[in-house]
């Protein structure tokens, strides 16, 4: 069965370091998602993308965030000058089709501000 | 602002009895309406997607809708200890946004 596959699994970084969150989607979604859940707290949306540009984004997604499709396969997400508070589990999504549809999670990357 | 609650639990039934879960979201022109599974540090998994007013069933679980009320719910019978996890309610605004509840955590009792 055709997955969302995310790297790296897990990582730790240095307050004030850059880093970049990669995801695969499944090959035959137009919609891409980042969703955010900080350590017992809920799964918060962070951004949509679709036909290679966002399509919304939410109050958390600051100019700290962006986010790209460098090829026709990757979704990359690049927090830059990360923070303490940036600590949680990163997780890609996609969808066939949109809201409508059926959001299908990765396995999450679990990034450790240190 | 569009908002899901849930009941954060914890949630204990006994092995075998029914579990109800529920959930009320803000936005009426909500569309899609989705429960998912998390077990502790992993990713939510797909438990059942609802999009019409009633109840939809699958194995052992029945998914509510009621959008007059803005409720949906998820009903477990026959709850195991594996059925433990915390079970989010997702929606789908018209947007291509989907919006998650806080979830609510489940526990089965052996």
């Amino acid at each position: 069965e055709p997955e969302v596959t995310q790297t790296p699994s897990h990582q730790v970084t240095q307050m004030g370091q850059e880093v970049i969150l990669r995801c695969v989607p499944i090959s035959n979604h137009l919609y891409f998602y980042w969703y955010r859940q900080i350590l017992g707290q809920k799964v918060e949306f962070l951004v949509s993308f679709y036909n290679n540009e966002i399509s919304e984004k939410s109050e958390i997604f600051d100019d700290q965030f962006s986010v790209e499709r460098p090829d026709g396969s990757n979704f990359t997400l690049k927090i830059r000058s990360t923070k303490l508070e940036d600590s949680a589990m990163y997780f890609c999504a996609s969808t066939p089709v949109g809201a409508g549809d059926t959001i299908y999670f990765g396995e999450g990357s679990w990034l450790t501000v240190v | 602002q569009k908002e899901v609650e849930q009941n954060s639990g914890p949630l204990s039934v006994p092995e075998g009895a029914i579990a109800s879960l529920n959930c009320t979201y803000s936005d009426r022109g909500s569309q899609s309406f989705f429960w998912y599974r998390q077990y502790s540090g992993k990713s939510p998994e797909l438990i059942m997607s609802i999009y019409s007013n009633g109840d939809k069933e699958d194995g052992r679980f029945t998914a509510q809708l009621n959008k007059a009320s803005q409720y949906v719910s998820l009903l477990i019978r026959d709850s195991q200890p594996s059925d433990s996890a915390t079970y989010l309610c997702a929606v789908g605004f018209g947007s291509q946004n989907f919006v998650f509840g806080p979830g609510t955590r489940l526990s089965v009792l052996p």
